[in-house]
């Protein structure tokens, strides 16, 4: 079935430097992306997504880049700070019947102050 | 924070009894998900529902019955659960005017269930 790979499943980093989470999907019809964060014991929040027409977006120091020929996306947090530690999941749209998303397994980041 | 709600939060329960799970969003979206969370795996899609109507059941166990009275909420009927079962559910609605959107998913904070 269709499914979306995430990597790595941990990453540490200190803060200030910046870090990357790649996701690799497999239906190529698929045409949204979501980033969604997730801090322990509360719900995952859309943190930035990017459609299929678009190759990058960014939003302050967030940035998702999409390669459609690869069928792969990835997250870029510059600076990081303490309060990025969280959970991030990546996901991508699948056409079923209905659409729904198919999510990675995420990746557990810690920023260490 | 407060678009989707679900109670109860928190609910431990034997193999045996019956609970129910509730959602409701106050976005004024169509559509509504269960999803189900357990440790180290992606989230799982169960239900989808789109102007009440359900659109996609992903082959979940029917000890697991999903209703859907009005777009705004959504339960999620529990009985003769499995250990195994015990996960985070979290609900998430979309705007969804067509069926065949991509528009966001927004989650409710989740009821974190515990089967004895």
């Amino acid at each position: 079935g269709e499914n979306v790979e995430q990597h790595p499943s941990t990453l540490s980093v200190q803060e200030g430097d910046s870090a990357v989470i790649k996701c690799t999907y497999s239906d190529s019809a698929s045409n949204y992306f979501p980033w969604y964060k997730q801090e322990l014991g509360k719900r995952p929040q859309l943190i930035i997504d990017i459609r299929s027409n678009v190759g990058e977006k960014k939003d302050q120091r967030i940035a998702v880049t999409l390669n459609k020929t690869a069928k792969h996306f990835s997250l870029h947090i510059t600076e990081t700070q303490p309060e990025d530690s969280a959970v991030y999941f990546c996901a991508a749209t699948i056409d079923s019947g209905t659409y729904k998303y198919i999510f990675g397994t995420g990746t557990r980041l810690k920023v260490l102050a | 924070e407060t678009g989707v709600t679900q109670t109860p939060r928190h609910l431990v329960m034997g193999m045996t009894n019956k609970k129910s799970l509730k959602c409701e969003q106050h976005l004024g979206h169509n559509a509504m998900y269960w999803y189900k969370q357990s440790a180290k795996k992606p989230l799982e899609l169960m239900f989808v529902y789109n102007f009440k109507e359900q659109t996609e059941n992903n082959s979940v166990p029917s000890r697991f019955s999903p209703e859907c009275p009005n777009s705004s909420h959504l339960f999620l009927h529990l009985h003769t659960l499995q250990p195994e079962d015990s996960a985070l559910y979290l609900c998430a609605s979309s705007q969804d005017r067509t069926g065949r959107s991509t528009d966001t998913q927004y989650f409710g904070p989740g009821t974190r269930l515990t089967v004895l």
